[in-house]
């Protein structure tokens, strides 16, 4: 059962970069098999895709993000990591990794299980 | 990018009746569309994928329906835990996006 856990600094200054790191258990993503991703949640809004990763570095990511957003994996501490830098208030959220289904290579449509518990990252002087 | 709108956006209802919630995309997505469930101050869990398949540990009473632009989560009896935000999710040309939400309120 893979799990998945995010970390990193719940501050982050205007201007600044966050960066945060999500743990996979259970050595999944050496696998090579799935793709991982970020989404985050502004308090009391909706979910945004923020981008992917597969364990080769293959990356994609949002186009509205696509300028501020460099998402990299270890494959060796079994962990990716998601930097966005020039962040103002409007990046305070909680941000979650998750698990892309299907496996690569098999068949359907694209969806996240399981999620992360989520980390809330607050921008603010 | 395809844009999904969620309707109703609140739906008040009691334990045990029907919840229809209803997604609706502005291009084909043919059947790969999820939909999730959220309650507060907890990560989306996933209930159904590719339109229709429940997933792992998801009740029965939990169905997904359509394909093309419109699709259906139902509920078929509600349970006091079911009372949350229910999001659905597509991915088309690589990009995500995700529906507004629908809140099953209890009435």
């Amino acid at each position: 059962q893979v799990q998945l856990q995010e970390s990193g600094p719940g501050l982050v200054k205007p201007s600044e970069t966050l960066s945060l790191t999500c743990s996979v258990s259970a050595g999944a993503i050496g696998t090579n098999t799935y793709y991982w991703g970020w989404i985050r949640q502004p308090p009391g809004k909706g979910l945004e895709w923020i981008g992917s990763i597969h364990g080769s570095g293959s990356t994609y990511y949002n186009p509205s993000l696509k300028s501020r957003v460099i998402i990299s994996v270890d494959t060796s501490q079994n962990q990716f990591s998601l930097k966005l830098n020039s962040v103002t208030a409007a990046d305070t959220a909680v941000y979650y990794c998750a698990r892309r289904l299907p496996r690569i290579g098999e068949p359907g449509g694209n969806h996240f299980d399981p999620w992360g518990l989520g980390i809330l990252v607050t921008v603010s002087s | 990018e395809i844009v999904l709108t969620q309707s109703p956006a609140t739906l008040s209802l009691s334990p045990g009746q029907r919840a229809l919630l209803s997604c609706r995309a502005s291009q084909s997505v043919r059947s790969q569309l999820a939909w999730y469930q959220q309650k507060p101050g907890q990560a989306p869990r996933l209930l159904i994928y590719d339109a229709s398949n429940r997933a792992t540990g998801i009740p029965t009473r939990f169905s997904g329906s359509g394909s093309g632009t419109d699709f259906r989560l139902t509920i078929s009896s509600l349970e006091p835990e079911d009372f949350a935000v229910y999001y659905c999710q597509q991915r088309s040309d690589w990009v995500f996006t995700f529906g507004p939400g629908t809140k099953v309120e209890i009435k």
